[in-house]
């Protein structure tokens, strides 16, 4: 059970948008900053989103992120098949003084 | 470009140790917060533990509290778990992260390729 909660699934076609959900807590997302990290299968995770709904360097500005509360989204505009692959938010969590993570979200590019 | 190389990883009995190392290049090490995050086979990230910059503070998930410590050389850049009372559910894949930048506590910017720990 993970302390952030997102949808095990999402799906969407080539060239849709799509949003991807987080829900937390006043202990995480309601005083710290969002995370996402996106992760293909076999490699490393990677940083998509940052503080929020910054982007690091490389990362297409199809991906943008938002918060509001205790909750965040991430956003994929113009959906592309490379975009298939596991997505995480993350936040820090005053509880626990560390990372709390969310349970995961597979996205399928149809 | 930023660096992390673990290693230590394989297989051990239940209620073994093992020492997990990460070596650490491309950036200030030392200025640096450090995390291990694990993944077990199929399944999500889940934080494990992680260290301030001078390794006066530090914090572990519920799961491996009391059985992991976490520690760092910053002459040698590297990072280090040391996991003991190992239990079957410790199975995954060990990544070390750091932040995007040294100004932040999370936001992994960077990870390694991670070593696989199998308890059995």
């Amino acid at each position: 059970q993970s302390v952030l909660t997102q949808p095990p699934s999402a799906s969407g076609t080539p060239g849709q948008r799509v949003s991807i959900s987080c829900s937390g807590s006043s202990s995480n997302i309601g005083t710290s900053s969002v995370h996402w990290y996106q992760q293909v299968p076999g490699s490393a995770p990677k940083l998509l989103i940052y503080n929020d709904d910054e982007r690091p360097s490389g990362v297409p500005d199809r991906f943008s992120g938002s918060k509001s509360g205790t909750s965040a989204s991430l956003v994929i505009s113009g959906l592309q098949s490379e975009d298939e692959s596991d997505y995480y938010c993350a936040s820090w969590d005053d509880s626990l003084s560390g990372v709390v993570f969310g349970g995961g979200t597979k996205l399928s590019v149809l | 470009e930023v660096h992390l190389v673990e290693s230590g990883g394989g297989l051990v009995q239940p209620g073994g140790s093992l020492r997990l190392s990460c070596t650490a290049s491309g950036f200030t090490f030392s200025s640096s917060w450090m995390h291990w995050v694990r993944q077990a086979p199929g399944k999500g990230l889940v934080w494990v533990s992680r260290i301030n910059r001078d390794e006066t503070d530090t914090a572990y998930a519920d799961s491996v509290k009391g059985r992991f410590t976490i520690s760092r050389d910053n002459a040698k850049n590297t990072l280090y778990l040391q996991m003991t009372g190992l239990r079957a559910d410790d199975t995954a894949v060990y990544y070390c992260a750091t932040p995007l930048t040294s100004r932040l506590r999370n936001g992994l910017g960077s990870w390694g390729q991670g070593t696989l720990v199998t308890v059995s």
